[in-house]
């Protein structure tokens, strides 16, 4: 089974900073990723997929990058509204999904 | 737009059963393989199944296979778990994906539903 190391789980930033994300896949999954915000009380909304495509609707400044086994999910200028968890998701092993444990986005 | 809407949740006890079912519309349902997800309390994300657009191949987690059942009902647009032999590690919100993850097509979840095992 193909496992996802997420990193780091929680980290806090302000308003404006630049946010970088990173997941490793114990195994090379080519850029079958994605990544998803998921804000408390809510389902996970997908923001990157393919490993640095942009979902439709989603704001300029999340970028995703990395192929193989190491991915990064950059926000360029954290808004307020970003404050939220991430999950990597990867999808190479399709149907079955393996998620990365989440990284907490807080509010320095 | 695509829409996923779960339902059935509630609260049973250990060893009781529950069907959850998700309800699909804004995309050709009968196309698309869907997957089942589910969130602890305070956790992380588990998937937990997949089922193939025709039905014909079910995929599910060590966790719950053997336990739950994925189906569908293409002529209803309709998805469904049946989760037998229920324990309180179920607690969780169970929602419904649609597949296509390699796609601008896919990422489509539901809001979710609430499973609460307890006695």
């Amino acid at each position: 089974d193909i496992q996802m190391t997420q990193s780091p789980s929680s980290l806090s930033a302000s308003v404006g900073d630049r946010v970088i994300i990173t997941c490793r896949a114990s195994q090379g999954i080519r850029n079958d990723l994605g990544w998803y915000q998921q804000k408390p009380g809510k389902a996970p909304k997908r923001l990157i997929y393919g490993a640095s495509r942009l979902q439709s609707g989603v704001p300029s400044r999340f970028s995703g990058s990395g192929s193989g086994t190491e991915f990064t999910l950059t926000i360029s200028s954290l808004q307020p509204e970003d404050f939220a968890t991430y999950y990597c998701l990867q999808y190479n092993s399709d149907p079955q999904w393996t998620f990365g444990q989440g990284t907490k986005v807080e509010i320095k | 737009q695509v829409q996923l809407v779960e339902s059935g949740g509630g609260v049973v006890q250990p060893g009781e059963s529950l069907r959850l079912s998700c309800a699909a519309s804004g995309f050709t349902f009968s196309n698309s393989g869907m997957h089942w997800v589910r969130q602890a309390p305070g956790k992380g994300l588990e998937w937990l199944g997949f089922i193939l657009f025709d039905g014909t191949r079910k995929y599910y987690a060590d966790s719950v296979k053997g336990r739950f059942t994925i189906s569908r009902d293409n002529s209803e647009n309709t998805l469904s778990l049946q989760m037998n032999s229920l324990t309180t590690d179920d607690t969780a919100v169970y929602y419904c994906a649609k597949g296509d993850s390699a796609t601008s097509q896919g990422g489509y979840w539901g809001q979710g539903t609430l499973v609460t095992v307890s006695s």
